[in-house]
């Protein structure tokens, strides 16, 4: 069964600090991944996803992640967050179908 | 994008009583729909596969007796908490995809309080 690894549960950082969440997964074959975010009480939405081509992908809010086939990484980064972007950032994996694996999830607070 | 949408979001019950949650895709239609539960500061962990017209696909450690899903048509999938107690008291959420890309569309979360 594959497993999503996140690394980091709690990061606090300042307003224009830079960002970068650790995603590790095991799964040898192809993979769709990932990075969903959940704001302080609201639902879960998609910040990016990769299924193929460039391994440097751009989603929303000026989030971007990087895959990294060798690795197993899919790894999320922005270059200056805002206190906005306190959230919990959920990384995921589909190998088939419509089924998602989860990481444990990241809480990021950005301090202003 | 896609908007699933879940009814209710906030239910308070007594215990032993049953509670339903519905989950509907508005603006697509959805073979497979997804029953989560989170946890307070865990992540989602996924209950089961609900699939239109067939019995759900529950995981491991989840009762079936106890969470009853039913996914009646294209756009709705219902979850009942069966002679709910306490310990069911938690954070569910269904999701949805539009197509086999992977890409599921999330709803609102029901939190559910057993007394």
């Amino acid at each position: 069964a594959q497993s999503v690894s996140q690394h980091n549960h709690h990061v606090i950082l300042s307003e224009a600090a830079s960002l970068e969440l650790g995603c590790n997964y095991s799964y040898g074959g192809t993979v769709n991944l990932f990075w969903y975010v959940q704001y302080p009480g609201q639902h879960l939405q998609l910040l990016l996803k990769y299924f193929s081509g460039d391994p440097l992908v751009k989603g929303i809010k000026g989030f971007e992640a990087e895959f990294i086939k060798s690795k197993f990484s899919f790894n999320l980064r922005k270059p200056s967050v805002q206190w906005s972007d306190t959230a919990e950032y959920f990384c995921a994996v589909n190998n088939a179908g419509n089924m998602l694996t989860f990481g444990g999830g990241t809480r990021l607070m950005v301090k202003p | 994008g896609a908007v699933v949408s879940q009814h209710p979001s906030r239910v308070i019950c007594k215990s032993g009583t049953s509670v339903k949650i519905e989950c509907r895709s508005l603006d697509f239609q959805a073979t497979t729909m997804f029953w989560y539960r989170q946890f307070p500061k865990k992540s989602l962990m996924l209950m089961a596969t609900s699939n239109e017209g067939s019995k759900a696909t529950y995981e491991q450690g989840v009762e079936k007796d106890k969470f009853l899903i039913n996914h009646a048509s294209l756009t709705l999938s219902t979850l009942t908490v069966t002679s709910a107690h306490p310990e069911d008291s938690s954070f569910y959420i269904c999701s949805a995809g539009t197509a086999n890309t992977g890409e599921l569309f999330f709803g609102e979360g029901s939190r559910l309080t057993v007394l």
